[in-house]
């Protein structure tokens, strides 16, 4: 139990247009997803906590007009990466926790491989 | 400062042997919890073992397990046996507080189980 789907899996697009990104999950509802981005060798920064039916709360130094979020139903969050540029190229992922139970731990999606040509 | 610090960028292990990836965290609430996670080339993440601020044993799942200090607010994970096949990233998160608040995640630390 507890499966959140991300896809694409990869995408590779060019500079300037658009690429949005799905996570679902699947046998759960998901009040809450994280979007994290992670660039090659380093670890998963926080961009943005999704909230079903709410603005998305974005971390310092993430620009909200360029990586916008949707949270339309409570098993789908949406990352759509605008403009994208070159230094956008990344992995991102998301993770919904199931409930709010201390020990319930957190589902990833598979992440998603972004390059920018 | 950082709240979860992971020092050993890289590790290397024999085959079978035990090895222990050292996290140490930093918080002022007390209720929080602290996760591991494996990372192999894919880019997935797999949950590995949890521990509670408040629980009193050291989390144990398998060949995982969490030696928890409390006091000196470390986390380290222990692997036992290890098999080829742990080679891969690992990470060190926390969550702060309860209900859904995001994972902070340390650096990781690249293992290299060498048959």
């Amino acid at each position: 139990g507890a499966v959140v789907s991300q896809h694409p899996s990869r995408v590779i697009c060019k500079s300037g247009t658009s690429v949005k990104i799905e996570c679902r999950s699947l046998d759960f509802q998901a009040t809450t997803m994280f979007w994290y981005r992670q660039f090659p060798k380093q670890s998963l920064m926080l961009m943005a906590t999704s909230n079903e039916g709410s603005k998305a709360t974005y971390e310092q130094g993430v620009e909200k007009d360029k990586f916008l979020i949707n949270h339309a139903s409570l098993t789908l969050s949406t990352l759509t990466v605008t403009s994208a540029h070159p230094e956008d190229s990344s992995f991102y992922i998301c993770s919904a926790r199931r409930g709010e139970v201390a020990n319930y731990g957190y589902t990833f999606g598979s992440g998603t491989r972004l390059t920018v040509v | 400062a950082q709240k979860i610090t992971q020092t050993q960028p890289g590790m290397f292990v024999q085959e079978k042997e035990a090895v222990t990836l050292d996290c140490t965290y930093d918080t002022s609430d007390p209720s929080y919890g602290l996760f591991w996670y494996k990372q192999p080339s894919s880019g997935e993440m797999i949950f590995l073992i949890y521990q509670g601020s408040y629980d009193q044993q050291n989390a144990t799942e398998g060949r995982y397990s969490l030696n928890f200090q409390k006091a000196r607010k470390s986390a380290n994970l222990v692997i036992s046996a290890s098999q080829l096949g742990d080679s891969a990233m690992y990470f060190c998160a926390m969550r702060e507080g309860w209900g859904n608040t995001p994972l902070v995640f340390g650096k990781g630390t690249r293992l290299s189980v060498i048959a």
